[in-house]
């Protein structure tokens, strides 16, 4: 297996466009999260599904911040429209039944 | 609401010492327990899995152990080797479902050759 794959892996974009990360979970695990990962705060949980539904996302810090899974092997972070304190690393991860997680490489995000 | 600690938040040692790093947790009703690596730059790569009813996990020269009721894991890694350099991160799973993890802010490990 590949692992749990991200794109892209590195974004820089000008405050207030929109930005759009994606995952691809490791085939036949049921759960899928997304991290953030900064300097000051560490690794920190966005957002959790469970099966394609979003389970929890009061982690999510705003609502310009939204998070779709459409299918067991997609999803989407999407930031609109994104500003400086955006920039981080954003990770994806997946696993099977609460079990070990596994994490993508990350995506690193820098906006100016 | 769980909270971990990592101490120390910096670590540096010599070569082939055997060390050890601590992580505590403030909720002891975990499922399970999770040592990760993380190098400048790069994702993380679990290293060791501990189940709530376990008390410890060996992978190699590493070896984790997990006292639930305490709220505590250590990681031990022997005969240090300067590509064990590197951030390593604890995190706790708390969750019946499928919840997020909680990390710690890691402990940065330098191994000097």
């Amino acid at each position: 297996d590949a692992g749990v794959i991200q794109s892209p892996r590195h974004e820089v974009t000008e405050m207030g466009q929109e930005v759009t990360l994606r995952c691809k979970p490791i085939s036949g695990h049921n759960s899928l999260f997304w991290y953030r990962q900064t300097m000051m705060r560490g690794l920190e949980l966005l957002i959790y599904f469970n099966n394609n539904v979003p389970i929890d996302d009061s982690g999510m810090p705003e609502d310009r911040f939204s998070a779709k899974m459409p299918n067991a092997s997609f999803s989407t972070l999407k930031i609109q429209p994104s500003e400086p304190r955006d920039s981080a690393v954003y990770f994806c991860a997946s696993s099977l039944l609460g079990r070990e997680q596994f994490f993508g490489p990350g995506t690193r995000l820098t906006v100016l | 609401k769980q909270e971990v600690t990592q101490i120390p938040a910096a670590l540096s040692v010599p070569e082939g010492e055997n060390l050890v790093l601590n992580c505590s947790f403030t909720d002891s009703a975990i499922y399970n327990l999770q040592w990760f690596r993380q190098d400048p730059g790069k994702g993380l790569t679990s290293l060791l899995l501990i189940q709530s009813s376990q008390r410890e996990q060996t992978s190699g020269r590493l070896n984790a152990s997990l006292d639930k009721s305490s709220g505590r894991s250590t990681l031990y890694i022997a005969a240090s080797q300067p590509g064990d350099s590197a951030t390593y991160l604890c995190a706790v799973y708390s969750g019946g479902g499928a919840d997020g993890l909680t990390f710690g802010k890691g402990t940065h490990l330098i191994i000097q050759p």
